[in-house]
């Protein structure tokens, strides 16, 4: 059974560019969140999909937006990007609203 | 606003030590709480969580937690740590009533010395 898998792994942009990561939820999970790690910080919580929708979000400028897929996997879309989007981006899916998020590996963002 | 604190940033053990990370909340109302490792290397992983009941609760690898209300604190125990604990512990915490947006704690790291 796949946990949750995100890409890509890596990814280097420069400033000003668009950039969009990739999610897929563990198996029999419909709902995803997404977070960002700062280097030596918690997680931060961007925003969650569920049904389709966002659902929840935490603050994050309009810059950064999302998708979710009628299979339930999800983009994260974060443009005009700035140095300080650099981080670990990471995607937690669970079985509904309700239940504990179980997490992906992350992407690690660079900004330049 | 919710906060989560986690009072070690960086906690060093010799093996069979006992553990204890501290963490405290701030939330008025009732909250789901969790913490999550993340071993060297690896994703985020669920080690325990509490939703009702039972104050105490067990995770995985012989780790427990106890939730005080009265305290807003939720601290992780280990009796007796491995070198294999090496890692990043994060403390979470959610509304029971908006279930999307976990909260996390800036992390404890653990180092276990063999």
């Amino acid at each position: 059974d796949a946990g949750v898998t995100q890409s890509p792994t890596h990814l280097i942009k420069t400033r000003g560019q668009q950039v969009t990561l990739r999610c897929s939820p563990k198996s029999g999970h419909d709902t995803v969140s997404w977070y960002q790690q700062a280097l030596g910080q918690g997680p931060q919580f961007i925003f969650q999909y569920y049904e389709e929708e966002e659902r929840q979000r935490g603050n994050f400028p309009d810059r950064f937006s999302g998708h979710q897929f009628p299979n339930y996997s999800s983009e994260l879309n974060v443009n005009a990007l700035l140095l300080g989007d650099s981080a670990l981006y990471l995607c937690a899916s669970s079985p509904a609203l309700v239940y504990e998020q179980y997490f992906g590996p992350g992407t690690r963002l660079t900004v330049t | 606003a919710q906060s989560v604190s986690q009072h070690n940033h960086h906690v060093i053990l010799s093996e069979a030590a006992s553990l204890e990370l501290g963490c405290n909340y701030s939330y008025g109302g009732t909250v789901n709480l969790f913490w999550y490792v993340q071993y060297p290397g690896q994703h985020l992983q669920l080690l325990l969580k509490y939703f009702s009941g039972d104050p105490l609760v067990k995770g995985i690898k012989g780790f427990e937690a106890e939730f005080i209300k009265s305290k807003f604190s939720f601290n992780l125990r280990k009796p007796s740590v491995q070198w294999s604990d090496t890692a990043e512990y994060f403390c979470a915490v959610r509304s029971s009533s908006n279930t999307g947006k976990l909260i996390f704690g800036q992390g404890t790291t653990l180092q276990v010395k063999p």
